[in-house]
C-alpha cells in the first residue's frame, strides 16, 4: 500500500522558519517526482514545489521562489520543504504528493497525497 | 497559459439523483490530459479520474469521465452522502506549475 505520511508544521511567527517532511512507503521512492502543494483557508489548492525523482531539478511557485527550498533523501524515502521567511499569506495546509509520470518536463496529475499538515503564520 | 473554469460553483441535489460538473479551458487541448479530483471536507484531495475517462485504482463505477476538445464533464450516476466534496479539474501534462479549475462544491 502507498503511504504519504507528513509531519511538521505548526505555528511560527512572520519571519520565522519551518520545515516539512514526507515519509513515503509502498513504492520506490526515487523513480517519481514528487510535489507539494498548499491550500489556504477556503481556497483551493496552490502549486508550491517539486523535485525530480534523483533530486536534480527542482521546481518552484513564484510566490514561494528564493524563501522554500525542497529537498529528498531516497535513502530515507523522505520529502522535505524548508520554509524560510514565512508570510503570514503562507498560512495553508501544505500537502505532499507523488505525480504519476505521463509528459517529461511538465507536471503530471497526482496519484498520491499525504494526509497535509496545517502551518499557521501569526504574530 | 490554460485557465480551467468549473461550473457551477455549487450543486446541490438529492440522494440518488445524477451529477454532472463542466470544465471547460480556454483554448483547446489537443491531449486526453484531464483529471479530476475529489476533496472531502477536512481531507486531501483524492484522485478520481485520469486521461479524461480513466477511473484511478479504487473509484466507484458511478463515477465517469468525459469530454474533448475545451468541455469536459465529470458525472457521478447516482449521488451517495459520502460524495459530499468539492471537485477540481486538472490539465496536466502542459508545463511546470499546477492548472487546476475553480471546483464545483457538491451538496446533498
Amino acid at each position: 500500500e502507498i503511504q504519504l505520511v507528513q509531519s511538521g508544521g505548526g505555528l511560527v511567527q512572520p519571519g520565522g522558519s519551518l520545515k516539512l517532511s514526507c515519509a513515503a512507503s509502498g513504492f520506490t521512492f526515487s523513480s517519481y517526482t514528487m510535489h507539494w502543494v498548499r491550500q489556504a483557508p477556503g481556497r483551493g489548492p496552490e502549486y508550491v514545489s517539486a523535485v525530480t525523482g534523483g533530486g536534480d531539478f527542482t521546481f518552484y511557485g513564484n510566490t514561494v521562489k528564493g524563501r522554500f527550498t525542497v529537498s529528498r533523501d531516497n535513502s530515507k524515502n523522505t520529502l522535505y520543504l524548508q520554509m524560510d521567511s514565512l508570510r503570514i499569506e503562507d498560512t495553508a495546509v501544505y500537502y505532499c504528493a507523488r505525480e504519476f509520470p505521463v509528459v517529461t518536463g511538465a507536471t503530471d496529475y497526482y496519484d498520491n497525497w499525504g494526509q497535509g499538515t496545517l502551518v499557521t503564520v501569526s504574530s | 497559459e490554460i485557465v480551467l473554469t468549473q461550473s457551477p460553483g455549487t450543486l446541490s441535489l438529492s440522494p440518488g439523483e445524477r451529477a454532472t460538473l463542466s470544465c471547460r479551458a480556454s483554448h483547446s487541448v489537443s491531449t486526453t490530459h484531464l483529471a479530476w479530483y475529489q476533496q472531502r471536507p477536512g481531507q486531501a484531495p483524492r484522485l478520481l479520474i485520469y486521461g479524461v475517462s480513466s477511473r484511478a485504482a479504487g473509484i466507484p463505477d458511478r463515477f465517469s469521465g468525459s469530454g474533448s476538445g475545451t468541455d469536459f464533464t465529470l458525472t457521478i450516476s447516482r449521488l451517495e452522502p459520502e460524495d459530499v466534496a468539492v471537485y477540481y479539474c486538472q490539465q496536466y501534462g502542459i508545463s511546470a506549475g499546477l492548472t487546476l479549475g475553480g471546483g464545483t462544491k457538491v451538496e446533498i
